[in-house]
């Protein structure tokens, strides 16, 4: 099966300019998950979607960040305005929501504000 | 609250020499216990988990953990290091429960000397 893609690999901005990283989960899952990996850190949970809707966000900063899931399937992550302490790998992970198997990661966006 | 600790930030191991990272979590249920691997540059890609049954699990690439209930502690293993492990390693807590979303530990960076 493919993986979870993720798209871009690597984007550079300064700050307070807006970025945004899109995500295609294992088809068949319907879980999807965002987290934020700051540099010498785990991977912390922005936020998470079942099909269409938002389960948790409640470590997601509102007031810069926003996702969305539309139909369902692929999702954004999006950072307006991006400050330098959003510098972090970005990882979109996905999984079942009623077989537990853990989750698949994509290969993550490499967010650089300077 | 809930918690994963990764006790050793960086470990260096010869190559060929046995390799034991530690994990403890504090989990108010029972726990669905993961342990995932990152190289430089990628995503994450699961070793091994435990969910319930026989508390030594075996994973990819020769890896295995072993769940002590009493310790609250799910160790993970090697007996002869290889220069490719080089890598991060994190632990990751969540409840036995699909969908559901993973609390990771800030990881253990492992070295492999020849």
């Amino acid at each position: 099966e493919a993986g979870v893609a993720q798209s871009p690999r690597y984007k550079i901005i300064e700050k307070r300019q807006s970025v945004a990283f899109w995500c295609n989960p294992i088809s068949g899952h319907a879980t999807l998950y965002w987290y934020q990996q700051i540099l010498g850190q785990g991977p912390k949970l922005l936020i998470q979607f079942q099909n269409n809707g938002v389960v948790d966000d409640s470590q997601l900063p509102k007031d810069r960040f926003s996702a969305e899931r539309l139909k369902g399937v692929d999702s954004t992550l999006k950072i307006q305005p991006a400050k330098l302490e959003d510098s972090a790998v970005y990882l979109c992970a996905s999984s079942l929501a009623t077989r537990w198997r853990g989750y698949t990661f994509g290969s993550g966006t490499r967010l650089t504000v300077v | 609250a809930q918690s994963v600790t990764q006790p050793d930030i960086h470990i260096t191991v010869s190559e060929g020499a046995s390799l034991e990272l530690r994990c403890n979590y504090s989990y108010g249920a029972t726990p669905y216990l993961f342990w995932y691997v990152q190289s430089p540059g990628q995503g994450l890609q699961l070793l091994l988990k435990y969910f319930s049954g026989d508390t030594l699990v075996q994973g990819i690439k020769g890896f295995e953990a072993e769940f002590k209930r009493s310790q609250s502690s799910f160790n993970l293993r090697k007996p002869s290091v290889h220069w490719s492990d080089a890598a991060e390693y994190f632990c990751a807590v969540g409840p036995n429960q699909a969908g559901t979303a993973l609390i990771f530990g800030k990881g253990t960076t492992l070295s492999v000397s020849s």
